[in-house]
C-alpha cells in the first residue's frame, strides 16, 4: 500500500508566476486536502475535493485553486505568487470526506518565492 | 488565523521525564487530533478523540478530549531521544463540514540524552 506522494518537493518561483504541484492519494483513499504551513507555524486548511470538485474551502483567496482526477490524484494551483506564499504546502487523503480523522499527510512541497 | 492556542511553544528535557503539552479554544470541537512532525516530513497522527471526556493512551501517549469540547491535552511518559520533533493539535470545529481541520501552532519538544 502506497501512502500520499506529493512533487515536486522543493520549488522556487518568481514573484508574478503561476505554479502547480501535484499529489497522488493513498490507496483507497478517495478525498484529498490541501494545507499550507508557514515556518514555525501549524497547517492551514487551503480546501478539500471529492468526486472531482471542491466542497470544502479554508480562507484562501481565488488565486488558489485545484483539481482531483478520475483516479482520485489532484493539483493544486497558485496564480500570481506573493512572497507570502512561500510555505510547505501539505497533502493529505482520506478514505471519505467526512473522516478527516484519517488523513494522511504527504512530505510536503517546500515552495520559496523569491 | 490560528483558533487554536498550543502551548507550551517549545520544552527541553531531560530523557525520562514526563512531557504534558496542551490546546485550548474559544471555540467547540467535536474532534480532537494530535499529531507529530519531523523535519521534512508530513504530520502522522498519534491520537484521535471523538467524545467529551474520552481518555485515550497509545503506548506512552496519553491525551484527553475536555469535558467542554473547547480543549485538549497530551501527556507523554519517560521521554526517549525519539520523541523529539513538532507536536500539533488538530480539531474539526462543530461548524465545519468536512475534513477541515483547525491546526494550534505546534509545541516543539528537545529531548536531552
Amino acid at each position: 500500500e502506497t501512502g500520499v506522494t506529493q512533487s515536486p518537493t522543493h520549488l522556487i518561483k518568481t514573484r508574478g508566476q503561476q505554479v502547480t504541484l501535484r499529489c497522488s492519494s493513498q490507496s483507497g483513499h478517495n478525498t484529498v486536502s490541501w494545507y499550507q504551513q508557514a515556518l514555525g507555524q501549524g497547517p492551514q486548511f487551503i480546501f478539500q475535493y471529492y468526486r472531482e470538485e471542491e466542497n470544502g474551502r479554508g480562507n484562501f483567496p481565488p488565486r488558489f485553486s485545484g483539481l482531483q482526477f478520475p483516479n482520485y490524484s489532484s493539483e493544486l494551483n497558485v496564480n500570481a505568487l506573493e512572497l507570502d506564499d512561500s510555505a510547505l504546502y501539505l497533502c493529505a487523503s482520506s478514505p471519505s470526506p467526512e473522516t478527516g480523522s484519517l488523513n494522511t499527510f504527504g512530505s510536503g512541497t517546500r515552495l520559496t518565492v523569491v | 488565523g490560528q483558533q487554536l492556542n498550543q502551548s507550551p511553544q517549545s520544552m527541553f528535557i531531560q530523557e525520562g521525564e514526563d512531557v504534558s503539552m496542551n490546546c485550548t479554544s474559544s471555540s467547540i470541537f467535536n474532534t480532537w487530533l494530535w499529531y507529530k512532525q519531523d523535519p521534512g516530513e508530513g504530520p502522522v497522527l498519534l491520537i484521535a478523540l471523538y467524545k467529551a471526556g474520552e481518555l485515550t493512551s497509545n503506548g506512552r501517549l496519553t491525551a484527553q478530549f475536555g469535558i467542554t469540547r473547547k480543549d485538549s491535552f497530551l501527556n507523554i511518559s519517560a521521554s526517549i531521544p525519539s520523541d523529539v520533533g513538532i507536536y500539533f493539535c488538530a480539531g474539526r470545529l462543530v461548524n465545519n463540514a468536512g475534513n477541515m481541520l483547525t491546526f494550534g501552532g505546534g509545541t516543539r519538544l528537545m529531548v536531552k540524552p
